[in-house]
């Protein structure tokens, strides 16, 4: 019972341009949803968050967008860098957290 | 103020055998959770715990154990390792009054051979 989908396991960018990044879930008792970002050899990183009462978030380039009827959220990166190369993963939270699979984005220079 | 450190970062166990991973909480945090993260997958809840209680548990055996320590750090114990143990594992601690402000480890890279 996969609660949180990421169904593009990739996404390609150019420098400067919008990268989308999609979330599907079915547990409606989520209390938050999280974005985070995951380099190589590394741990998850927190990106941002977003209260299942609102409906969108920003800080700085990244903005989360959550669509309640939809089931479906979005994290937009505006403008893409090089740097934002990695795993992405959107986590649904209760008293944990559930994960996607992850997106693999790779900003183009 | 230092961050969650996890060790080893390498681990090469034999199927059967038993290990223990090892975590240190950040400062400040009171709340460790355990997530195994399977090769092309998201990480996974194994458990949490507060206050040296386990405080939830995902759809892991029992072979899957924790402690954790009045100094907050926190150990993982699997028994009688299987092959698709084989995986990162990953510790998160967390302050329970913040619970969704996880800051994560690099985490523990266990082959099962």
């Amino acid at each position: 019972d996969q609660q949180v989908k990421q169904n593009s396991p990739s996404l390609s960018v150019q420098e400067g341009r919008i990268s989308i990044l999609n979330c599907d879930y079915t547990n409606s008792m989520f209390d938050y949803f999280l974005w985070y970002k995951k380099y190589p050899a590394e741990g998850p990183t927190f990106l941002i968050s977003i209260s299942s009462i609102k409906d969108k978030n920003e800080d700085g380039r990244f903005t989360v967008f959550l669509n309640k009827s939809a089931k479906h959220l979005s994290l937009h990166i505006v403008p893409s860098q090089p740097g934002d190369s990695a795993v992405y993963f959107c986590a649904g939270a209760t008293n944990k957290l559930i994960f996607g699979t992850g997106t693999l984005l790779a900003v183009q220079p | 103020e230092t961050g969650v450190t996890q060790s080893p970062t390498h681990l090469i166990k034999t199927r059967g055998q038993q290990v223990t991973l090892r975590c240190s909480s950040q400062s400040g945090h009171n709340t460790v959770s355990w997530y195994q993260q399977a090769l092309g997958q998201g990480p996974q809840f194994i458990f949490q715990y507060y206050r040296e209680e386990e405080n939830g548990r995902g759809n892991f055996p029992p072979r899957f154990s924790g402690l954790q320590f009045p100094n907050y750090s926190s150990e993982l114990n699997v028994n009688a390792l299987e092959l698709d143990d084989s995986a990162l594992y990953l510790c998160a601690s967390s302050l329970e009054s913040v619970p969704y402000g996880y800051t994560f480890g690099s985490g523990t890279r266990l082959t099962v051979v």
